[in-house]
């Protein structure tokens, strides 16, 4: 079992659906993160907060809003998405986002399907 | 933009032997790398972090070497077994706005039994 939690396992959706993915972890991280990750290639990183504040945000298109509700939350809201976007999302935490000494922790993600 | 090159796809070894995965990069020289292990249907799970000063680092069958100079780490794995087989990921800090962490593709390790 992961210490980090992600619901749902897998999400299927139209393109006009409005969804969301849940993240949890009861680490005491202060860093949390939202990754891409398709089929045979390395998670690409979305969004990186830290301490409930959004401090990275890698281009990602609107379609995507990510919330960080509180310091073991991190929400991300889809809305309007494309097939392209099918893919495994993988949430994960650190113990501080200053990059020095800081392993992360992933959840199992969730895989999207969007139809 | 820092790049990184984990050179081989796919690995093939007998149970028993050592396998030597490999991860380059380009550019700056980060802070510390890490390696990871991914199943398939998983998130990645940590291995072995080893920062730019230290040459080597060992956690039971695992060793991971760092060459700067080279811009190269090394992960060993010694008398792999078949549970050992799965996706390698090598990570490292990209300087840019804060740090964040950048994957390599991974090697995906077969061992037979």
């Amino acid at each position: 079992d992961t210490e980090v939690t992600q619901t749902p396992k897998h999400l299927v959706m139209g393109m006009t659906n409005k969804k969301s993915l849940k993240c949890e972890q009861h680490m005491g991280h202060r860093a949390m993160y939202w990754y891409k990750q398709k089929a045979k290639k390395p998670p690409e990183l979305m969004f990186v907060y830290s301490y409930e504040k959004l401090s990275i945000n890698e281009s990602v298109p609107s379609r995507f809003s990510p919330e960080c509700p509180n310091s073991s939350l991190l929400n991300l809201h889809l809305h309007a998405l494309q097939p392209e976007d099918s893919a495994l999302y993988l949430c994960a935490s650190s113990q501080e986002a200053t990059g020095y000494n800081q392993p992360q922790h992933f959840g199992d993600g969730t895989r999207l399907s969007i139809l | 933009s820092q790049k990184i090159e984990q050179n081989s796809e796919a690995l093939n070894i007998q149970e028993g032997k050592t396998a030597t995965l490999t991860c380059n990069y380009t550019n700056y020289s980060p802070a510390y790398l890490q390696w990871y292990r991914q199943d398939p249907g998983r998130g990645p799970v940590f291995l072995l972090l080893i920062r730019e000063n230290e040459k080597e680092k060992r956690k039971e069958r695992l060793k991971v070497t760092f060459d700067t100079t080279l811009k190269q780490s090394l992960f060993h794995i010694t008398a792999s077994q078949p549970a050992d087989s799965a996706t390698y990921l090598c990570a490292l800090d990209e300087l840019g706005g804060g740090f964040k962490t950048i994957f390599g593709a991974g090697t995906r390790l077969f061992v037979k039994a």
